[in-house]
């Protein structure tokens, strides 16, 4: 079936330093992606969404970037803080009405002092 | 502005038990979509009510069954549970019909542990 994934499991980045997660997704009739943060303990975050019909879209501090010729977005976060440790899921969804979200499997980022 | 609110906060249920968990969306949301989060997996969709409605499922049997309310609030029941029913159930609510740009509000989820 078609599924969301993501390269790496976990990333860890220095405080300060910008850091990017990448995701693939396999179906090709996605046109509505969302970046979601999920802390230990607490349901997902919203941080930034994209349509297909962009390749860019920034935000306080993140950027996505979709690349729909090889099915991969990924999020920049730039100058990381303690705060942004936590797991990412991209998401996937189509674009009509409330359709279901297909998560991705999460990459955890851990930021060092 | 009250968030999604979910109860209870952790269950602990024995195999063969039925549970049910209960959702409040956010205030002005009339869509409620409830997902399973295995440990170390990523958020996998049950269904979605609107109306009162199951408007759309996803891959999980018929043990896993639900409701939705006049104020908007569901209920998730999970009959005949098995060892691998224990997750984060997460509740997530919405605005139906506003063409796709619909964020999704999360709440903190409900840990069930079936022993």
């Amino acid at each position: 079936g078609e599924s969301v994934g993501l390269h790496l499991p976990t990333l860890s980045v220095q405080e300060g330093d910008n850091s990017i997660i990448n995701c693939a997704y396999s179906n090709s009739a996605s046109d509505y992606f969302i970046w979601y943060k999920q802390e230990s303990g607490k349901g997902p975050q919203f941080i930034i969404d994209i349509r297909s019909n962009m390749d860019k879209r920034q935000g306080q501090r993140v950027t996505v970037l979709l690349n729909k010729t090889v099915k991969h977005l990924s999020l920049q976060i730039a100058a990381t803080q303690p705060g942004d440790s936590a797991v990412y899921f991209c998401a996937e969804r189509s674009n009509f009405g409330n359709e279901k979200l297909t998560f991705g499997t999460g990459t955890r980022l851990t930021i060092i002092p | 502005d009250a968030g999604v609110t979910q109860s209870p906060t952790h269950l602990i249920k024995t195999r063969g038990q039925q549970v049910t968990l209960r959702c409040s969306p956010k205030s002005g949301h009339d869509t409620v979509s409830w997902y399973q989060q295995a440990l170390g997996q990523g958020p996998q969709f049950i269904f979605q009510y609107y109306e009162e409605e199951e408007r759309q499922r996803g891959n999980f049997p018929d043990r896993f069954s639900g409701h939705q309310f006049p104020n908007y609030s569901s209920e998730l029941n999970v009959n005949a549970l098995l060892l691998g029913d224990s997750a984060l159930y997460l509740c997530a609510s919405s605005l139906y019909g506003t063409g796709g740009d619909n964020e999704q509000f999360f709440g903190p989820g409900t840990r069930l542990t079936v022993l």
